[in-house]
């Protein structure tokens, strides 16, 4: 059964620093990996979707990493601001569309 | 106007109800799927339908039932809540041959 962990659990950081954010599975066998934001009261909105053979996707300040072989993928900000704080999840697409979701990493950028 | 709606955005029940949590979609996807989510256990997904004729199970559908009344809409029941089924819940769109999945705004529920 595939299996993803997010850490660390919460992260605060102040405004400007550049950060990363970690997702692990356990089985290397993904069509793809995404990485959402999740505000609250909102529902999740897509960040990067990032192919099995895709080695990285990047969207502005936000780079997705995917090293498939070691079940693992990072999501990197640049130069992070307070409107960057939410809950990022990680999601991998195991087939016909199901996705299993990481915990999270809950994110406070402080001015 | 949103693309996926959900109603209601919460909802109080008690043990023993039955409730139809309701999702409809303007954005013309074939495919809609239901989550739940938990604190500390991510969202898992419930059901899903690739078109109107097409309902599957997902990782936790005991206790859930739905309904592709067409192809923007799509509702999940509890035919009778039980508390551990408090949780947060999400509907999801995406169309075929793409895979990013788009979420409405969430119902938040509570069974006493």
């Amino acid at each position: 059964k595939q299996e993803v962990t997010q850490i660390p659990a919460a992260l605060s950081v102040p405004e400007g620093e550049n950060l990363v954010l970690n997702c692990s599975f356990t089985d290397s066998a993904i069509y793809n990996l995404q990485w959402f934001r999740q505000d609250p009261g909102k529902g999740l909105t897509s960040l990067l979707l990032i192919q099995s053979s895709q080695r990285e996707q990047t969207s502005g300040r936000l780079n997705a990493s995917l090293d498939k072989s070691s079940g693992r993928s990072t999501l990197y900000i640049a130069a992070s601001q307070p409107g960057d704080s939410a809950t990022y999840l990680c999601a991998v697409n195991t087939g016909f569309q199901k996705l299993v979701f990481g915990t999270g990493t809950r994110l406070l950028v402080s001015p | 106007d949103a693309d996926v709606t959900q109603t209601p955005r919460n909802r109080i029940t008690k043990t023993g109800k039955r409730i139809m949590l309701e999702c409809s979609q303007t954005k013309g996807h074939d495919r809609m799927y239901w989550y739940r989510q938990d604190p500390g256990l991510g969202l898992r997904l419930i059901y899903y339908s690739f078109d109107v004729k097409d309902i599957n199970k997902g990782e936790i559908s005991d206790g859930y039932s739905v309904s592709r009344q067409a192809q923007a809409k799509f509702s999940l029941s509890l035919e009778s809540a039980i508390p551990n089924q408090t949780a947060l819940y999400f509907c999801a769109t995406s169309d075929l041959g793409k895979e990013t999945q788009y979420f409405g705004p969430g119902t938040r529920l509570l069974v006493l």
